[in-house]
Order: C-alpha cells, then sequence, then structure tokens
C-alpha cells in the first residue's frame, strides 16, 4: 500500500481532459510540494510538473498542477495518443522522513 | 546538462549482493545528491534513500536500513548502490536520480536509464 493514493487507471478521448488524484495526509502533501512523473513503457521516470504547479521547460502547457489540503491533482487536457503512459506523484514524507510516491496511474486514450 | 548513466543489467543468487553504478556528466558529483529508486516487475516506484542535506547524511527509506549502502567516487563523478542478502522481491530496476533543489529535494530529474537487477536460483 502507498502512502500517497492515485487511481490505479484513468481513461479518457483523444482531445478530452482527464485529471488524476493524489490524495496524502498533512505529513505529506499537505505541508510539502508535490512533483509529478510520467513514466513510457519501458522507459525512466521523467519530470512533468514539481513544486505543485510548475512546469519544466518542455513540457507543454496543456499540463497543469495543483494541490488542495492533502490532495494534489494533474491535469491534461488535448489528450493524444502520446500521453498514454504511468503517472506517479511524489513528495517528501515528514513523519517518515522519506521521499513517497504515488501508487501510480495508468492513463489510456481511448 | 546534467546526465546520469547507469551501469548494466545484473543476475544474482539470492543471498548474493549487487552494486549498481551511476555516473554523472555535465556536472560534478560533488554538487549533485543522488538518490535511488527502484520498481519491482509491473509495480510502482520506490524510493530507497539518499543524501538528506540538512543532515548533511545518507538517509534510508526504513524497509532498506541495513541492507542498502550508498556511496560515491567524486575522482570518477560515479555514485554506487549495493544491496546485500539480495532475494528474489528485490528483483526490479534500480534508477538513479538527483535534484536541482538545495535542501531536502522536492522533485528528481534527470533520471539514469535503469539498471535491471534480477535475483534467481
Amino acid at each position: 500500500q502507498s502512502v500517497l493514493t492515485q487511481p490505479p487507471s484513468v481513461s479518457a478521448a483523444p482531445g478530452q481532459k482527464v485529471t488524476i488524484s493524489c490524495s496524502g495526509s498533512s505529513s505529506n502533501v499537505g505541508n510539502n510540494y508535490v512533483s509529478w512523473y510520467q513514466q513510457l513503457p519501458g522507459t525512466a521516470p521523467k519530470l512533468l510538473m514539481y513544486e505543485n504547479d510548475k512546469r519544466p521547460s518542455g513540457i507543454p502547457d496543456r499540463l497543469s498542477g495543483s494541490k488542495s489540503g492533502t490532495s494534489a491533482t494533474l491535469g491534461i487536457t488535448g489528450l493524444q495518443t502520446g500521453d498514454e503512459a504511468d503517472y506517479y506523484c511524489g513528495t517528501w514524507d515528514s513523519s517518515l522522513s522519506a521521499w513517497v510516491f504515488g501508487g501510480g496511474t495508468n492513463l489510456t486514450v481511448l | 546538462q546534467v546526465q546520469l548513466v547507469q551501469s548494466g543489467a545484473e543476475v544474482k543468487k539470492p543471498g548474493a549482493s549487487v552494486k549498481v553504478s551511476c555516473k554523472v556528466s555535465g556536472y560534478s558529483l560533488t554538487e549533485l545528491p543522488i538518490y535511488w529508486v527502484r520498481q519491482a516487475p509491473g509495480k510502482g516506484l520506490e524510493w530507497m534513500g539518499g543524501f538528506d542535506p540538512e543532515d548533511g547524511e545518507i538517509i534510508y527509506a526504513q524497509k532498506f536500513q541495513g541492507r542498502v549502502t550508498t556511496t560515491e567516487d567524486t575522482s570518477t563523478d560515479t555514485a554506487y548502490m549495493e544491496v546485500n542478502s539480495l532475494r528474489s522481491e528485490d528483483t526490479a530496476v534500480y534508477y538513479c536520480t538527483t535534484t536541482g533543489v538545495e535542501g531536502r529535494p522536492t522533485w528528481f530529474a534527470p533520471w539514469g536509464q535503469g539498471t535491471l537487477v534480477t535475483v534467481s536460483s
């Protein structure tokens, strides 16, 4: 069981919007920055969003991040088949003194 | 631009040890904290440990304490992670990664390409 809870899977049609949630507690999401990672099959994770809502250079603005209380959300609009991947949230957990990841969400673009 | 290049796949027997390397280019290893994350087949990401700037020492996730050791060779800008007493559950892809944050990490990038470690008798 992961410390951070993500839905195992989400799906939407090309061109549509999808959101992926990441739920935690006050010891992690509630009081620390959240980052998001995309993992395409057979490849290493790639940073998509950092410090809740900041996009690294090269990440398109159809991706967005937000945080409210102990939950964070990654949003992707204008879905493309190339967006099919696993998505992970992560943050520092002050109680565990360790970094924690969500269990991952598999995105299918139907 | 930072790049992390890891050593090749390993096959080990239960009870053995494995040492994975992560060579840094584009920056000096002395400027970069290195962290290790693993991913068992079909499973999610699992943080193993890395440098904690607030304590000035290496910290490990509780489940890896006593069985995992990370070291660095600054002369070659190479970080190492050794896992002892391997068991089948340690079969995974092991990644090294870093951060540009001063202080505790708030994100990880870039990542090494991963090293598959297979534990099998």
